[in-house]
């Protein structure tokens, strides 16, 4: 069975950092782009970043620009987003996400369980 | 920045009713638009991809039309489990959400 496991969420306080995990299984993301998606509590969905196979290409959302660092593992099969520098407004469930298709953007057909990052004094 | 916009925000329906949910791109996005379902404490299932394909899986009374800039999500008879919230989506955008309620 294909599934993408997120780990390493918790409450830390602001201007902490915390580093997110991605576990996947069942098939192998050298081939994808993977991204990660945020929902704060009772908002809506947010990209929060993506990168492609060989990491040579990474994209933010502009309110984590220089505070986020997306990467991967290929060898590990797992996905990572380093967060630094924490805000409150950074409260949110965290998905793990993988496109329908190899190779390029694509609507995303698997998520993960979602991790709940708080961030908290 | 493409920006994109859900209406309704919030809806109420019953069981059987058609019901449709529109999305529309600040500027044209060709076909590049992609719905989602999600329930409470739930990751999103992706529904439509493509505008209008269906994604595997997915039941024949969830239908998507449109290009560039307005697009539609249809559900022709509404069944107890599709109470939930709809995403429209074009790459790294989402619009706002809406909120099918039941009536």
């Amino acid at each position: 069975e294909e599934q993408l496991v997120e780990s390493g969420g918790g409450l830390v306080q602001p201007g902490e950092s915390l580093r997110l995990s991605c576990a996947a299984s069942g098939f192998s993301i050298r081939s994808y782009w993977m991204s990660w998606v945020r929902q704060a509590p009772g908002k809506g969905l947010e990209w929060v970043a993506n990168i492609n196979e060989d990491e040579s290409k990474k994209y933010y959302v502009d309110s984590v620009e220089g505070r986020f660092t997306i990467s991967r593992d290929n060898a590990k099969n797992s996905l990572y987003l380093q967060m630094t520098s924490l805000r409150a407004e950074d409260t949110a469930v965290y998905y793990c996400v993988r496109p329908r298709l190899a190779y390029g953007y694509d609507a995303y057909d698997m998520w993960g369980q979602g991790i709940m990052v708080t961030v908290s004094s | 920045d493409i920006q994109m916009t859900q209406s309704p925000s919030s809806l109420s329906a019953s069981v059987g009713d058609r019901v449709t949910i529109t999305c529309r791109a600040s500027q044209s996005i060709s076909n590049y638009l992609n719905w989602y379902q999600q329930k409470p404490g739930k990751a999103p299932k992706l529904l439509i991809y493509a505008a209008s394909s269906l994604q595997s899986g997915v039941p024949s009374r969830f239908s998507g039309s449109g290009s560039g800039t307005d697009f539609t999500l249809t559900i022709s008879s509404l069944q107890p489990e599709d109470f939930a919230t709809y995403y429209c989506q074009r790459s790294s955008t989402f619009g706002q959400g809406t909120k099918l309620e039941i009536k």
